[in-house]
């Protein structure tokens, strides 16, 4: 069984640039959720891709937005990036509704916005 | 608005010792799912232990176990025999799987727990 894997594990980018991470979800996985983990805190939900389709959204501006493909795997799509982005972004893969909702969370991708 | 509040920022326990963690939430459903994670220096993000808000009994996983106060939102983590691989960030999350919600996790703020040797 192979687990959560993201890429890259780190990047540096430069304020009002763009950002594209991916995640490929556990196998037999059909749901996707990405959160954002700022530095001592605990992460922040950003949105959750089901069957392919956005299936919930927090509190994120648009400028943040994903992919979820055919084999489930996903991508994390952040638009002008801000100071502020600069995070641990987590993806989490699931089987819904069979697996009680567990979520199991890849080593996740630092992001330094500068 | 569901909360998780976790009040102790900060913990440190002898190896082989028992330690408490604490969570209170809050939420008015009545259908939820409970869970620990724990995250070492090493970031992944690891699932220790869930509870089902319907089952009265108590979870537990090895050394691992809770104690799911419901009237008192209350879900506490005791780890016994301490292991000094289980320093790290632990973190309780909350889901409502309400309609149209397939697993929205809110997570408390994490309690940084260091295993003494």
């Amino acid at each position: 069984e192979t687990g959560v894997t993201q890429s890259p594990t780190h990047l540096i980018k430069t304020r009002g640039q763009q950002v594209t991470l991916r995640c490929s979800s556990q196998s037999g996985h059909n749901t996707v959720s990405w959160y954002q983990q700022a530095l001592g805190q605990g992460p922040q939900f950003i949105f959750q891709y089901y069957r392919e389709e956005e299936n919930g959204r927090g509190n994120f501006p648009p400028r943040f937005s994903g992919l979820q493909f055919p084999n489930y795997s996903s991508e994390l799509n952040v638009n002008a990036l801000e100071l502020d982005d600069s995070a641990l972004y987590l993806c989490a893969s699931s089987l819904v509704p069979d697996s009680y909702y567990e979520q199991y969370f890849g080593p996740g991708t630092r992001l330094t916005v500068t | 608005a569901q909360t998780v509040t976790q009040s102790q920022p900060e913990m440190s326990v002898q190896e082989a010792e028992t330690v408490t963690l604490s969570c209170t939430y809050d939420t008015s459903e009545n259908n939820y799912y409970l869970f620990w994670y724990k995250q070492p220096p090493s970031r992944q993000m690891i699932l220790v232990i869930r509870q089902e808000a319907y089952k009265q009994q108590n979870a537990t996983e090895n050394r691992f176990s809770v104690n799911f106060q419901k009237a008192a939102k209350s879900f506490s983590l005791k780890i016994s025999d301490s292991q000094l691989g289980d320093t790290a960030m632990y973190f309780c999350a909350f889901v409502n799987p309400g309609s149209g919600n397939t697993g929205k996790l809110i997570f408390g703020q994490g309690t940084t727990l260091q295993v003494k040797p």
